[in-house]
């Protein structure tokens, strides 16, 4: 089966500087996508990034960009320019080609102080 | 509006109380799930529907029912239901689950926070 780790808990980052979030995941699987999503407080669930495996390129959307090392098994999130609208949970998750469920990890707690 | 729509947002019931959560999505997905969020726990997936039939059901007690009569509405039907079923308990829907139209991307709701006294 599957795993996803978080292994930060809680991360706390100033405004206007940059942050890396981390995760690895375990899977014997060639072809599947990562994601990270957001969930701010008493907020819903948003997608924030997403990565196709066979694409060797880092995805990125605007301040938030990944670090995709496939043989690690290591996909990590940088947030540049961190905004006070930032502070949320963010959830790594996986999933496979196949129509298997996304498997999320534990999530991380990011703090932005002003 | 957005695209995935849960009721109630919070929910207080006794034990022995019966109660129902309500999950709709408007963005024409074929896909539902529910999710089962604890505090310090990875999200649980408890259900899940393609097609309005039942393509996963993760060893959930059966005093969670779940119900999809249609492509955009589900129900999590509760009952006899013990204090650590206490969580946040989240609906989401994808385009589908497999093939073409497979992305793996959710889209979820803002949840339904669940109280067992």
């Amino acid at each position: 089966a599957q795993t996803v780790t978080q292994s930060q808990p809680e991360m706390s980052v100033q405004e206007a500087e940059t942050v890396t979030l981390s995760c690895t995941y375990d899977t014997s699987e060639s072809d599947y996508y990562l994601f990270w999503y957001k969930q701010p407080p008493s907020r819903q669930m948003i997608l924030v990034i997403r990565q196709e495996a066979y694409k060797q390129q880092n995805a990125t959307e605007n301040r938030f960009s990944v670090n995709f090392q496939k043989a690690a098994k290591s996909f990590s999130l940088k947030i540049s320019d961190s905004q006070l609208g930032d502070a949320a949970m963010y959830f790594c998750a996986y999933s496979d080609n196949a129509g298997n469920m996304l498997t999320f990890g534990g999530g991380t707690r990011l703090m932005v102080k002003p | 509006e957005t695209g995935v729509t849960q009721t109630p947002r919070h929910l207080v019931m006794g034990m022995t109380n019966k109660k129902s959560l309500k999950c709709e999505q408007h963005l024409g997905h074929n896909a539902m799930y529910w999710y089962k969020q604890s505090a310090k726990k990875p999200l649980e997936l408890m259900f899940v529907y393609s097609l309005e039939e039942r393509v996963e059901n993760n060893s959930v007690p059966s005093r969670f029912s779940p119900e999809c009569p249609n492509s955009s509405h589900l129900f999590l039907h509760l009952h006899t239901l013990q204090p650590e079923d206490s969580a946040l308990y989240l609906c989401a829907s994808s385009l589908g689950l497999a093939g073409v139209r497979y992305t793996g991307e959710l889209f979820f709701g803002e949840g339904s926070r669940l109280t067992v006294l």
